[in-house]
């Protein structure tokens, strides 16, 4: 099984909600991903997670807060977001190897701020 | 940081017709990925390559590591291989690049 799964599929917030993305993978991957992706451009890389700890927070702003409750799962925390956040999240596990570390990609969340 | 540019940028095909696209980077890698892009957003792993050559179906996909390009060949195109190409690389553990992406369009 190479399933990388999101929910939920469509989320529509507010720019004083909080609202929280979900992953979940079951391949004994040990390094999670999560992406923004814009309109006709490539995802870029926002966080990653190793062996449930932090490895990468590429200078996202405070208002998304990543989590990794267990090998298996990764939370992304939304509050207070602007309409510029609107985007695509992409979800991404591998087995955190630096050699054949090959992606393995969830469908995404298509997030809109009103 | 590395840059990974993609060529073409936007590309129409008739059905049945060959391509050949290409991704450019500026530093060695260690890792290297061809996705396909659905209309939907799912991003699907094409291939792992970061170097020589692999062959899925009527994909195939190589890697040159020393002069630092790739290149993924479609034959025999269809309608379904519509959506965007993306390269994706890493030089450092987990820190993942994406290039430009091509557009492809497979006409009818």
């Amino acid at each position: 099984d190479t399933e990388v799964t999101q929910t939920p599929k469509h989320l529509v917030m507010g720019m004083t909600n909080k609202k929280s993305l979900k992953c979940e993978q079951h391949m004994g991957h040990r390094a999670m991903y999560w992406y923004k992706q814009k309109a006709k451009k490539p995802p870029e890389l926002m966080f990653v997670y190793s062996y449930e700890k932090l490895s990468i927070n590429e200078s996202v702003p405070s208002r998304f807060s990543p989590e990794c409750p267990n090998s298996s799962l990764l939370n992304l925390h939304l509050h207070a977001l602007q309409p510029e956040d609107s985007a695509l999240y992409l979800c991404a596990s591998s087995q955190a190897y630096l050699q054949g570390d090959t992606q393995y990609f969830g469908p995404g969340t298509r997030l809109t701020v009103l | 940081g590395i840059q990974v540019e993609q060529s073409p940028p936007d590309l129409i095909l008739q059905e049945g017709a060959n391509s050949t696209l290409r991704c450019n980077f500026s530093d060695s890698v260690n890792n290297l990925q061809w996705f396909h892009q659905n209309p939907w957003g799912q991003l699907i792993n094409l291939f792992y390559i970061p170097s020589g050559t692999k062959q899925n179906g009527r994909l195939s996909a190589t890697t040159v590591a020393t002069e630092r390009y790739s290149l993924l060949y479609i034959s025999s195109s269809q309608t379904t291989d519509s959506g965007v190409y993306f390269c994706a690389v890493s030089s450092e553990t987990y820190k993942y690049i994406f290039g430009t992406g091509t557009r492809l369009k497979v006409l009818a």
